[in-house]
């Protein structure tokens, strides 16, 4: 059982450029959600996904960023026209469910700087 | 809405030594999970423990454990015998598990980091 993989572990991007980070969940999770790290801060929540389904996307901010969990392959978390204030880690969690007694995964971050 | 406190950015212990580390939150409601994470350097999210609000009993997990105060909303992580392993970013969070409210998703404090001195 692999994890959670999140690619790519860094990213540069120079301003106005597009980001795409991606997430591919443990096998049997369902559920995957993104957290964004600014430096000395912690995770803060940005969405939750189901397959094909946004459930909560209240930490989003409302230009710009975009997330997707398609029926087949990883979720993606896509940036927009990037800014220097988007430079952090990303972070992926997935779980099986949201049910009392389950735990999250968490993958390696993605760290992306924007110069 | 729920918010996590921690209060002290870094602590410092020798090792073998014990520490903990404080974390406060709040909340209106009754039912809900409270965690610690470790990050080391290497960024990867480790879970520490964790703790359900319904059960009285303090979690423990080998060499941590916590003092879960629920009237006071408090949750401290105590680590015991300090290896030079436990240096990392601590992180305390709070999960709602109240009907709608259960997205299931995390509300991490601010993190505490942690130096273990040799």
């Amino acid at each position: 059982n692999a994890g959670v993989m999140q690619n790519p572990r860094h990213l540069v991007r120079r301003r106005g450029q597009e980001a795409r980070l991606r997430c591919s969940p443990m096998k049997g999770h369902s559920h995957v959600y993104w957290y964004r790290q600014l430096p000395e801060e912690g995770l803060k929540f940005m969405v939750y996904l189901q397959k094909e389904n946004i459930i909560d996307e209240s930490g989003m901010p409302k230009e710009r960023f975009s997330a997707e969990f398609p029926k087949e392959g990883p979720s993606i978390l896509r940036i927009q026209q990037v800014v220097r204030g988007d430079s952090a880690a990303y972070f992926c969690a997935s779980s099986p469910s949201t049910g009392r007694g389950y735990g999250y995964t968490f993958g390696s971050g993605t760290r992306l700087t924007v110069v | 809405a729920q918010t996590v406190t921690q209060s002290q950015p870094e602590m410092s212990v020798q090792e073998a030594e014990t520490v903990t580390l404080s974390c406060t939150y709040d909340t209106s409601e009754s039912d809900y999970y409270l965690f610690w994470y470790k990050q080391p350097p290497s960024r990867q999210m480790i879970l520490v423990i964790r703790q359900e609000a319904y059960k009285q009993q303090n979690a423990t997990e080998n060499r941590f454990s916590v003092n879960f105060q629920k009237a006071a909303k408090s949750f401290s992580l105590k680590i015991s015998d300090s290896q030079l392993g436990d240096a990392a970013m601590y992180f305390c969070a709070y999960r709602s598990q109240n009907g709608a409210s259960n997205t299931g998703k995390l509300i991490f404090g601010q993190g505490t980091t942690l130096q273990v001195k040799p």
